[in-house]
């Protein structure tokens, strides 16, 4: 069965500092991993995607790196701001073509002042 | 552009009552979505739409779960009769869909409807 298993559930960090947030998939076979992320209120919105063959992207202060040999994934957020609070979902899509995505519950992240 | 669209962004019914959730996708996109999301089980794929034929719906929960894509602007999606359970945020996203790149489309999502059945 698909899995995505994100880790930690939530996650408060003060102002500037840096963090790492985790996804570790069971999907095959691979296509592609997205995170999104989703403020309060909203919809997700898409920050990065990689294939097989990335194993890092970066989006300003978001980088994402895909270890597809033991199928994990992060998402690093540089000099944190209030503004990254949001919850951040992994979602991993089998082969090209399919589109059944299997999401991940999310990571909750709090960015205090 | 405007967006995806859904509406109405919050619904309170009674249990029993139909109940009809509406989006609007972008305009040129191909491919629309709906999803269900809940503190308990997170986002949920109910169906999928592709040039307005139902291409997969195996998330539907039940029966009493259906959605329509009259045309390529329009799609509902609706409840009947809904239950307390069926409470959550329904999202509608679109995405332009090419044969080449199949799930490597990027999804864009509606504000969502918050719906809360008493």
């Amino acid at each position: 069965k698909n899995q995505v298993e994100q880790s930690p559930q939530s996650l408060i960090i003060l102002e500037g500092k840096n963090c790492t947030l985790q996804c570790n998939y069971t999907v095959s076979p691979f296509s592609n991993l997205r995170w999104y992320k989703q403020d309060t209120g909203r919809g997700p919105v898409s920050l990065t995607i990689m294939t097989f063959s990335e194993n890092t992207k970066s989006n300003g202060r978001y980088t994402a790196t895909l270890d597809a040999d033991t199928k994990q994934s992060s998402l690093h957020i540089t000099a944190s701001q209030l503004s990254d609070s949001a919850s951040y979902i992994c979602v991993v899509s089998a082969q090209r073509g399919s589109y059944i995505p299997t999401f991940g519950r999310g990571t909750s992240l709090i960015v205090h002042p | 552009d405007a967006g995806v669209i859904q509406s109405p962004r919050h619904e309170v019914t009674e249990m029993g009552q139909e109940v009809t959730l509406r989006c609007k996708p972008i305009s040129g996109h191909n491919s629309l979505f709906w999803y269900r999301q809940t503190m308990m089980r997170g986002l949920e794929l109910l169906i999928y739409f592709n040039n307005n034929v139902p291409i997969d719906d195996s998330g539907m929960p039940e029966d009493r779960f259906s959605a329509k894509m009259p045309n390529a602007s329009f799609s509902t999606l609706k409840i009947q009769p809904s239950e307390p359970r069926d409470s959550a945020v329904y999202f509608c996203a679109s995405s332009l869909n090419t044969q080449t790149s199949g799930s490597l489309d990027e999804q864009f999502f509606g504000p969502g409807t918050r719906l809360t059945v008493l």
